[in-house]
């Protein structure tokens, strides 16, 4: 148990559905991360957020649209996904953004998804 | 162009043996270095970190060795059990404005140790 939770931790979609991603953390951290995991791929970053403000945005196709209402959730929009965007999408937390020496990120479990 | 590698894609050890996972790096920027260990179905786990003010950190079972001037780092487990197998992530971060928050990781070492 990391202090970051992960719902739901499986979605099956189609191409035309829209869904969301929620990702809660309780470790009082301040940066919030959403990762992607292809199958043999590193993880690739997709978006970080540093006191609820989006501070990058990795080149992410606009079928995913990130939210962060405050420091403690984050939610990642699904519309008219493609099946090659599925995947295991993990969020992460750490202290804050800032980078550099002692910056560690702590994971949720994950969110596995299918696109049919 | 990735900038972690990690080479070997699996290693099998011998329960009680040591295990030595490696990894390289380009960015000369990195300057905070993490190793993360992930089971099926779960997220990946922090384990142990170094920073490049260092060249060895040691917590338990678990070391990592930085050699700056090869750009290369490495995670030892002794003495190595059947509950460390999973797959082993190695992750960099920099300081720098193009580096700043971002953790880029290698494609992951899966450990088998036998019984």
């Amino acid at each position: 148990e990391t202090g970051v939770t992960q719902t739901p931790r499986h979605l099956v979609m189609g191409m035309t559905n829209k869904k969301s991603l929620k990702c809660e953390q309780h470790l009082g951290h301040n940066a919030m991360y959403w990762y992607k995991q292809s199958a043999k791929k590193p993880l690739e970053l997709m978006f970080v957020y540093n006191f609820k403000e989006q501070t990058e945005n990795n080149s992410v196709p606009s079928r995913f649209s990130p939210e962060c209402p405050n420091s403690s959730h984050l939610f990642l929009h699904l519309h008219t996904l493609q099946p090659e965007d599925s995947a295991l999408y993990l969020c992460a937390s750490s202290q804050d953004s800032q980078g550099g020496i002692g910056e560690t990120q702590y994971f949720g479990p994950g969110t596995r998804l299918l696109v049919l | 162009d990735q900038q972690v590698k990690q080479n070997s894609p699996s290693l099998s050890v011998q329960e009680g043996r040591i295990s030595i996972l490696n990894c390289d790096y380009t960015n000369s920027m990195f300057d905070y270095f993490l190793w993360y260990k992930k089971y099926p179905a779960e997220g990946p786990t922090f384990l142990i970190s170094i920073s490049s003010i260092k060249d060895k950190n040691e917590d338990g079972r678990f070391t990592v060795f930085l050699n700056k001037s090869a750009k290369h780092l490495s995670l030892h487990i002794v003495p190595s059990q059947p509950g460390d197998s999973a797959v082993y992530f190695c992750a960099a971060s920099g300081s720098g404005s193009s580096n700043t928050g971002k953790l880029i990781f290698g494609q992951g070492t899966t450990l088998q140790v036998k019984p």
